[in-house]
């Protein structure tokens, strides 16, 4: 089965730190991957996603592919308590044509 | 306004019923999914479609049931025979998944056994 993994956190940075978020997949043919950041109770929403190896930036978000690694992560700089969520990632599975995703990391920003 | 709206927002089911979830589209997105929140835990795809009267099981589809008649439209069904179906369930559209193509969710129904 095609995977994709995160560590489940909690991860705790303080107020205007960078927080760094990795996640690594099973699957060699994904051609693309996705950014969610998921409150509690609330469904997910779209941050951002990336399809071509290197960094992609968004404001405070940057997100980094190594496709030969097979790793994906999301830099979030100047973190806000309000960036305080769960970040799934997800990768295209291009056979059946659906996104796998992580079980999530959960970012705690102490203010 | 264009989204994706679920209903109803919470559910309860009682012993031996099938309940439908609903799910509508107005961002006249081809593809349709359904997905399974547990507490603390990802989404796992239950169903997927990527055009009108067809679907595909996703990696838990025991259970449930779709239809795809309107482009607009993918109810799912939660039969009695899935013995455990409390959790957060969520819907999702996208153009056809291509390289650049995200996936956006409804706001999600919370079903409960009574």
């Amino acid at each position: 089965q095609k995977e994709v993994e995160q560590n489940s956190g909690p991860l705790s940075v303080p107020e205007g730190a960078i927080a760094s978020l990795n996640c690594t997949y099973s699957d060699r043919g994904s051609q693309s991957f996705f950014w969610y950041r998921q409150y509690s109770g609330k469904s997910p929403e779209l941050i951002m996603f990336i399809y071509s190896n290197g960094d992609k930036e968004d404001g405070r978000f940057t997100a980094q592919l190594n496709k030969a690694s097979q790793y994906v992560s999301l830099l979030i700089r100047d973190s806000q308590p309000s960036d305080s969520a769960t970040y799934l990632c997800a990768g295209l599975d291009t056979g059946r044509r659906a996104l796998t995703f992580g079980s999530g990391t959960r970012l705690q920003v102490q203010p | 306004d264009g989204g994706i709206t679920q209903s109803p927002k919470y559910l309860f089911r009682k012993e031996g019923q099938n309940v439908t979830l609903s799910c509508e589209q107005n961002l006249n997105h081809d593809a349709m999914y359904w997905y399974r929140q547990d507490p603390g835990q990802g989404l796992r795809l239950i169903y997927y479609s990527q055009i009108v009267n067809d679907f595909q099981k996703g990696d838990i589809a025991e259970g449930y049931s779709v239809s795809r008649e309107k482009k607009e439209s993918f109810p799912l069904t939660v039969t009695s025979a899935q013995k455990n179906p409390t959790a957060f369930y969520l819907c999702a559209s996208s153009h056809p998944p291509e390289v650049r193509q995200p996936q956006h969710f409804g706001d999600g129904t919370r079903l409960s056994i009574l």
